[in-house]
């Protein structure tokens, strides 16, 4: 079964500038999730997504980050601009759906680097 | 708001020695507890769980947690490690109900030295 696919692996650019991760989720999982892990800290999640419609991202920085999920399956996170604090590791998980009991399984990650 | 702690930053021990990794939550109602590890390179993986049932759950690789329930802990456990245990480890909670967060601690690196 495949896992969870994230592009880009690493990213680095310059503050200001624009940035997108994309991500794929296990087939058939209807709830996706990105999360922000900074170096030293555990994941924090960022946005919760039910088929297309946000649950949960009361914790996105509104203000610069933005994500979708037009249909339902691959998602994109975009930070625009980038700030030097925004340099962490993005996760993408998901599961089956988003209620009690259930497991979330995550992706590589996307490493990003703004300098 | 609800937290996790795990109160040991980095644990360096022995092949064969014996290994225990606390871990503590604020939240009182009812849970759902895992403890997620991330080897050198890879992505973030489940190690074991506890929905209900018996507060003894086994994992992964001879892994296993308990869930104390009165003093809000769900320590890792595993009795021998091996070199390739080396890894970081992360305990996660969440509320036991729709649309909540799974909340992370900020992990505890694992060193076994052979």
């Amino acid at each position: 079964e495949a896992g969870v696919a994230q592009s880009p692996r690493y990213k680095i650019i310059e503050k200001r500038q624009s940035v997108a991760f994309w991500c794929n989720p296990i087939s058939g999982h209807a709830t996706l999730y990105w999360y922000q892990q900074i170096l030293g800290q555990g994941p924090k999640l960022l946005i919760q997504f039910q088929n297309n419609g946000v649950v949960d991202d009361s914790q996105l920085p509104k203000d610069r980050f933005s994500a979708e999920r037009l249909k339902g399956v691959d998602s994109t996170l975009k930070i625009q601009p980038a700030k030097l604090e925004d340099s962490a590791v993005y996760l993408c998980a998901s599961s089956l759906e988003g209620g009690r009991g259930v497991v979330q399984y995550f992706g590589a990650g996307t490493r990003l680097s703004v300098l | 708001a609800q937290s996790v702690s795990q109160h040991n930053h980095h644990v360096i021990l022995s092949e064969a020695a014996s290994l225990e990794l606390g871990c503590n939550y604020s939240y009182g109602g009812t849970v759902n507890l895992f403890w997620y590890v991330q080897y050198p390179g890879q992505h973030l993986q489940l190690l074991l769980k506890y929905f209900s049932g018996d507060p003894l759950v086994k994992g992964i690789k001879g892994f296993e947690a308990e869930f104390i329930k009165s003093k809000f802990s769900f320590n890792l456990r595993k009795p021998s490690v091996q070199w390739s245990d080396t890894a970081e480890y992360f305990c996660a909670v969440k509320k036991n109900q729709a649309g909540t967060a799974l909340i992370f601690g900020k992990g505890t690196t694992l060193s076994v030295s052979s």
